[in-house]
């Protein structure tokens, strides 16, 4: 069965250092993962996929991924971390049926990104 | 550009009571999604439909109806509310079956069963 996980409930950084949000999954064929950021009190709100191409993947709000097939990772980084990024940081693997991927995506436990001034 | 809605976004209710919950986009997505969030699950599936008269289940789906007699809308029914069913619970859609589209959510309701 596909699933990921994210090992941090929470990580702490300072403003203006670089943050890291770990995440790691497992599928049984090529995975097509996903972030999402949820605000307070707001629904879930799209940042990047990995589809297939190229491993560093960049998306909204000045965050990247990057995919490691071989550590089975899809780590999520910033360069200079914001207060403004302060979230739940969830990472999803689109689910594979017996056809191949299907439109269900299966999330992780999420993690709680603090951004200190 | 409405998006995708969801309503009531609050609601307190009583053990045993039959709760509605709606959700509403104007995409005209085929796909749309019913999730529960809780604290140390993430979201988990409850429901899902392909299109309109097609749903099925998902990893929770227990105590829970759903219908889709319109693409547009795809209501969530607790049809007797437990304390377990407290939750916070999204709706979702996709466009199609394109593997690489993006699942787009609902603001959210936050239940809470007393």
């Amino acid at each position: 069965a596909q699933s990921v996980a994210q090992p941090e409930d929470q990580v702490n950084v300072a403003e203006g250092n670089p943050l890291t949000v770990k995440c790691t999954y497992s599928v049984s064929g090529n995975p097509y993962l996903f972030w999402y950021v949820q605000y307070p009190n707001r629904g879930l709100q799209f940042l990047l996929k990995y589809i297939t191409g190229d491993n560093l993947v960049k998306g909204s709000y000045g965050f990247e991924a990057e995919f490691n097939k071989s550590q089975t990772s899809f780590h999520l980084k910033k360069p200079s971390a914001l207060v403004s990024d302060s979230a739940l940081y969830f990472c999803a693997v689109r689910d594979l049926g017996y056809g191949g991927a299907t439109n269900k995506l299966i999330f992780g436990t999420g993690t709680l990104l603090a951004v200190q001034p | 550009d409405a998006g995708i809605t969801q309503s009531p976004r609050y609601k307190i209710t009583e053990t045993g009571r039959q709760v509605t919950l709606m959700c509403h986009q104007t995409w005209s997505h085929s796909y749309m999604f019913w999730y529960r969030q809780d604290l140390g699950h993430g979201l988990r599936l409850i429901y899902y439909s392909a299109a309109a008269d097609i749903t099925d289940k998902g990893e929770v789906p227990d105590g829970y109806v759903v219908s889709r007699s319109k693409t547009e809308n795809f209501p969530l029914t607790l049809e007797s509310a437990t304390r377990s069913q407290t939750s916070v619970y999204f709706c979702a859609s996709i466009r199609a079956s394109g593997s690489t589209d993006t699942q787009y959510f609902g603001p959210g309701t936050r239940l809470t069963v007393l």
